[in-house]
């Protein structure tokens, strides 16, 4: 049973446009979500984060929203640029838990 | 500049054969992972480590094994080698205080 869910395998944007990547979670304990970009044959490499006790943190074009009730984060990109082009993992990790919990990632393509 | 290395970068191997995948780290973190990326189920925990001499079970760690004499190394071994553990494997180290983890560039695993 997976505790945190991307829904959306992949997500086309035109360039210059938002993306928003979505993700879900199941587990009460999660109390820090994290957003990491994926380029081919790379590993993955960490963008940005948000604590369960914010619901908005921002940095730069990148900004992740936090829904606790909901149990669902978002990542908005914007203005989306053609090297933001990449595979996305939503993760997320339990109070005193420093390993984490990703979600199946969602294929990003922005077009020229 | 720190980092996280992992070798080899791509490994063929025969079914029934130990194979160990090695991965080393020099920002000096405490705590070590091994996930694994398959298509679908995005990265998996196998194991990992908060210190010398600990180690932990993830998600998928049937199969597999670490072990922790050093700070900066995480071998992990496959005792008996399966076609379903071809994958990309991805090591991964973070420190005491951050959850953000720094992953290695992977090794490319096929079992024949």
């Amino acid at each position: 049973d997976q505790q945190v869910k991307q829904n959306s395998p992949s997500l086309s944007v035109q360039e210059g446009r938002i993306s928003i990547l979505n993700c879900d979670y199941t587990n009460s304990m999660f109390d820090y979500f994290l957003w990491y970009k994926k380029y081919p044959a790379e590993g993955p490499t960490f963008l940005i984060s948000i604590s369960s006790i914010k619901d908005k943190n921002e940095d730069g074009r990148f900004t992740v929203f936090l829904n606790k009730s909901a149990k669902h984060l978002s990542l908005h990109i914007v203005p989306s640029q053609p090297g933001d082009s990449a595979v996305y993992f939503c993760a997320a990790s339990g109070r005193s838990a420093r390993q984490l919990t990703f979600g199946s990632g969602t294929q990003l393509t922005v077009l020229p | 500049d720190a980092e996280i290395t992992q070798s080899p970068r791509h490994k063929i191997t025969e079914t029934g054969r130990q194979v160990t995948l090695a991965c080393h780290q020099t920002w000096n973190h405490n705590n070590m992972f091994w996930y694994r990326q398959d298509l679908g189920h995005g990265l998996r925990l196998i194991h990992y480590s908060y210190g010398v001499q600990d180690t932990n079970k993830g998600e998928v760690s049937d199969g597999y094994s670490v072990s922790r004499s050093n700070t900066e190394d995480l071998p992990l071994t496959l005792e008996s080698a399966a076609s379903s553990q071809t994958s990309v494997y991805f090591c991964a180290s973070s420190d005491q205080s951050n959850t953000e983890a720094f992953f290695g560039q992977g090794t490319r695993l096929t079992v024949v």
